[in-house]
């Protein structure tokens, strides 16, 4: 049972323009969230992320923006730029009896292009 | 500030032999996560240590074992390898209280 949903494998648009991507989840127990960027034979490099007592975090280009009751996220570029072209990774995370969030929830990404 | 560190980048092993992957936390850090990427599952957890304690475990078959070290550095060890134990081996660590875990570059392992 995949938890966490990214239902568009890849994206590709213009330099400049605005880039969203979406991302699903079913675990009415996630309370944050998480954006990660990988590039082929690298690490994911985290983004940008969003606590569930907020709808919106924005970092730079970055803004993600979260809709609890749909269950929903969604991750924007603006604008966007060629070398961010990348995979991108949806991750949640839920706090557990400890109080600590140990393990995170990864969907399965997005590629996103950004043609010049 | 270093990030964190894994080694081998790079390993192959025969089916059936058993492999040890290193893992190097950002300094400060106590928590070390293991995660398996594959093409066919996408990133999947493993297990996590903080303090040389394992919290968390995912779910993996007990050939998938791991351990923390008193400077929490970590390794990860499968035995009996099987061709489908080919993937990219990452690991992240993570300071006490905050969510975000930071990656390492992965350690590819191939299993013929």
């Amino acid at each position: 049972d995949q938890q966490v949903k990214q239902n568009s494998p890849s994206l590709s648009v213009q330099e400049g323009r605005i880039s969203i991507l979406n991302c699903d989840y079913t675990n009415s127990m996630f309370d944050y969230f998480l954006w990660y960027k990988k590039y082929p034979a690298e690490g994911p490099t985290f983004l940008i992320s969003i606590s569930s007592i907020k709808d919106k975090n924005e970092d730079g280009r970055f803004t993600v923006f979260l809709n609890k009751s749909a269950k929903h996220l969604s991750l924007h570029i603006v604008p966007s730029q060629p070398g961010d072209s990348a995979v991108y990774f949806c991750a949640a995370s839920a706090r557990n009896s400890g109080g600590s969030n140990y393990k995170l929830t990864f969907g399965k990404g997005t590629l996103l292009t950004v043609n010049p | 500030k270093a990030g964190v560190t894994q080694t081998p980048r790079y390993l192959i092993k025969t089916r059936g032999q058993q492999v040890t992957l290193s893992c190097s936390p950002i300094s400060g850090h106590r928590s070390v996560s293991w995660y398996q990427q594959t093409p066919g599952q996408g990133l999947q957890f493993l297990f996590e240590y903080f303090s040389e304690t394992q919290r968390n475990k995912g779910n993996f078959p007990g050939r998938f074992s791991g351990r923390q070290f008193s400077n929490s550095r970590s390794e990860m060890n499968v035995s009996t390898l099987e061709l489908g134990d080919s993937a990219l081996y990452l690991c992240a660590s993570s300071s006490q209280g905050n969510h975000e875990q930071y990656f390492g570059p992965g350690t590819r392992l191939t299993v013929t």
